[in-house]
């Protein structure tokens, strides 16, 4: 049981550029999560998605596309690379609420770490 | 939107003492509060998380006390040990949805 894998875990990419970054999860989980995370401002959600084939923004959306093809599978995209996108991404994903199940825990991967020159 | 506000951002404390961080928030209707743990070079892990009708939750040597009138929660360490440094992060949900809103992290050093 792996959890939340993310790949690639570092990258380097010019102005520009494009790129995909990948997250998977082995928990059967409804709801995945993309996060931004950068020095002083915490975790600031981009997008999210409740299940297989729906996606909504988050916080910060602007720049960055997402898809969710299959349930294990959260894919964040950016079309056109700028410095203002250098940071640290965080995947997370959690169960959906239940009636009597409570709030559920986000688990989170270990993040990649994304340069833009 | 909801705004959460934590301090202090660093906090460096000796081993055996211990350590409290705070956290505000500005929407009434949040309704959970989870403390999440970050290792260098790791993503955020959940130490512990407390619910809107409860006032205070304890594990161990880490305990969260809510004041929803206020509005602010705060995580307590207690008999610091080294393992202890790392970034932590209060976050919040609201009524809503499963989204978390992050404070900005406090940064605890535990020196032996």
């Amino acid at each position: 049981n792996a959890g939340v894998t993310q790949t690639p875990k570092f990258r380097v990419l010019k102005t520009g550029q494009s790129m995909t970054l990948l997250c998977a999860q082995d928990m059967n989980h409804e709801y995945m999560y993309w996060y931004r995370q950068d020095p002083g401002m915490g975790l600031r959600l981009i997008h999210y998605s409740v299940g297989e084939g729906t996606t909504a923004k988050g916080e910060v959306p602007d720049g960055y596309n997402v898809s969710r093809l299959k349930k294990q599978n959260f894919l964040l995209g950016l079309e056109s690379a700028a410095p203002s996108q250098t940071s640290v991404y965080f995947c997370a994903s959690s169960y959906s609420r239940a009636p009597g199940q409570g709030l559920q825990p986000q688990h989170f991967g270990d993040g990649t770490r994304l340069s833009i020159l | 939107g909801e705004n959460v506000e934590q301090h202090p951002s660093t906090l460096s404390v000796q081993e055996g003492d211990s350590a409290v961080i705070k956290c505000t928030y500005s929407d009434s209707a949040s309704n959970y509060f989870p403390w999440y743990k970050q290792e260098l070079g790791k993503g955020p892990q959940l130490i512990i998380d407390i619910r809107s009708n409860v006032g205070e939750k304890k594990d161990q040597r880490i305990a969260v006390t809510l004041n929803k009138t206020a509005k602010h929660f705060s995580l307590h360490i207690t008999e610091t040990q080294p393992e202890d440094s790392a970034v932590y992060f209060c976050a919040t949900k609201g009524a809503a949805g499963n989204k978390l809103t992050f404070g900005g992290g406090t940064r605890v050093l535990v020196k032996p």
